[in-house]
């Protein structure tokens, strides 16, 4: 089955440092991967996802990530956090069979200023 | 074009009692998609319906079910309610029931069990 770790359940980051949070996947085939972030009393936000081709993703808010297959990883990096990314981020893996989302537990970003 | 919405975001019941909560996808999504959150679970899957008919089930005792209208609105029910259904209710909403669409979340429903 599959199934999805974010190692870190809190980061701290510094306003204006980098910022890379990490994910792990467990899935046979070729995954589906997708980072969403939720604001405090809101849903969840796609920043972006990976099907195919090119393993380097551009998303909303100024991310990216790097889905890297020999490490079975699918890492979101920022070049410079802002005090309004404080947020909780979640992986997810699409699951082929009934099309469902598997989401990792989340990363809570803090960002002091 | 409006998002997905949810009704109502905040209920309060006791235990034993049932609750129906509801969702309306954006205009044209015909997916729609329940999701349970909770600190202790995280994000879980309960069941996905397309066309007024449901795809895939969660792990979810059958106390939790769910429907879709032909306009594509949904609902879900839990019925005979345990503390530990409180949780926050999200629904999603894609064009079609594949992966390669976007899921758009809805603001939640926040459901507390006393």
């Amino acid at each position: 089955a599959q199934s999805v770790t974010q190692p870190d359940i809190h980061i701290t980051v510094s306003e204006g440092a980098s910022l890379e949070l990490r994910c792990n996947y467990s899935y046979g085939a070729t995954p589906y991967l997708f980072w969403y972030v939720q604001s405090p009393g809101q849903g969840l936000q796609l920043l972006l996802k990976y099907f195919s081709g090119d393993t380097l993703v551009q998303g909303i808010k100024g991310v990216e990530a790097e889905f890297q297959r020999s490490q079975s990883s699918f890492n979101l990096r920022k070049p410079s956090v802002h005090w309004s990314d404080a947020a909780e981020y979640f992986c997810a893996v699409g699951a082929e069979y009934g099309n469902k989302l598997v989401f990792g537990a989340g990363t809570i970003l803090r960002v002091k200023s | 074009k409006a998002g997905v919405t949810q009704t109502p975001r905040y209920l309060i019941k006791t235990r034993g009692q049932q609750v129906t909560l509801s969702c309306s996808p954006i205009s044209g999504h015909r997916s729609v998609s329940w999701y349970q959150q909770t600190p202790g679970q995280g994000l879980q899957f309960l069941f996905e319906y397309f066309s007024e008919t449901q795809r895939n089930k969660g792990n979810f005792p059958g106390r939790f079910s769910g429907r879709q209208f032909s306009n594509s609105r949904s609902e879900m029910n839990v019925s005979t309610l345990e503390l530990g259904d409180s949780a926050l209710y999200l629904c999603a909403s894609r064009l079609a029931a594949t992966l390669v669409d976007t899921q758009y979340f809805g603001p939640g429903t926040r459901l507390t069990v006393l």
